[in-house]
């Protein structure tokens, strides 16, 4: 069974540019979280989407968004980019909404804003 | 605000000894607690979890125990090992939450 993928794995942006990262659970799953990875910050949420709802979103702001696809892939983009969006991010999955059970992590993609 | 925190960013152990992870909470409400761990360029993978109504549980190696009037809860390695090197999380959620909080994390290395 195929884990969570994510892509790029790997990308550097400039300030002010937007950036797209993508996400494809395992099959079946129809739950995707997404996650800020920074030092001394652990994982922070940034939303979760289920059957293409957003349910639920963290304290971020508006320049992040998500949405989610009937095949329950899903995007998230981050406009105007900031040196502080620096991070990992990574994207989860999970069979049920929520917290109800264990999230599959994927590998992460790795923004880099210069 | 920090919900779930891990106050150890470090930890280094020697192999075959313990190895012990704390994590503490403040909320009351969580009653779900999971522990990840996460190597170098890979995401985390579920190592093992507790719910409330347990104040113990054992896989192999890794236990976790939770100390609910302390809001505290701990993952024993025993024996350690090398390849246990590596970020560990701890996250708790609760009944009807939408979301899980994690802590900042702790690195554990285990010198051979």
């Amino acid at each position: 069974k195929a884990g969570v993928t994510q892509t790029p794995r790997y990308l550097i942006k400039t300030r002010g540019q937007q950036v797209t990262l993508s996400c494809s659970p395992i099959s079946g799953h129809r739950s995707v979280s997404w996650y800020q990875q920074t030092p001394g910050q652990g994982l922070q949420f940034l939303f979760e989407y289920f059957s293409e709802t957003q349910r639920n979103k963290g304290n971020f702001p508006g320049r992040f968004s998500g949405r989610q696809f009937s095949n329950s892939r899903s995007e998230m983009n981050v406009s105007t980019l900031e040196l502080g969006d620096s991070a990992l991010y990574l994207c989860a999955s999970s069979y049920r909404a929520g917290a109800d059970g264990e999230l599959f992590f994927g590998e992460g993609s790795r923004l880099t804003v210069l | 605000d920090q919900q779930v925190k891990q106050n150890s960013p470090s930890l280094s152990v020697q192999e075959g000894r313990i190895s012990i992870l704390n994590c503490d909470y403040t909320n009351s409400m969580f009653d779900y607690f999971l522990w990840y761990k996460k190597y170098p360029a890979e995401g985390p993978t579920f190592l093992i979890s507790i719910s409330s109504i347990k104040d113990k549980n054992e896989d192999g190696r890794f236990t976790v125990f939770l100390n609910k009037s302390a809001k505290h809860l701990s993952l024993h390695i025993v024996p350690s090992q090398p390849g246990d090197s590596a970020v560990y999380f701890c996250a708790a959620s609760a009944s009807g939450f939408n979301k899980f909080y994690f802590g900042s994390g702790t690195k554990l290395n285990v010198k051979p």
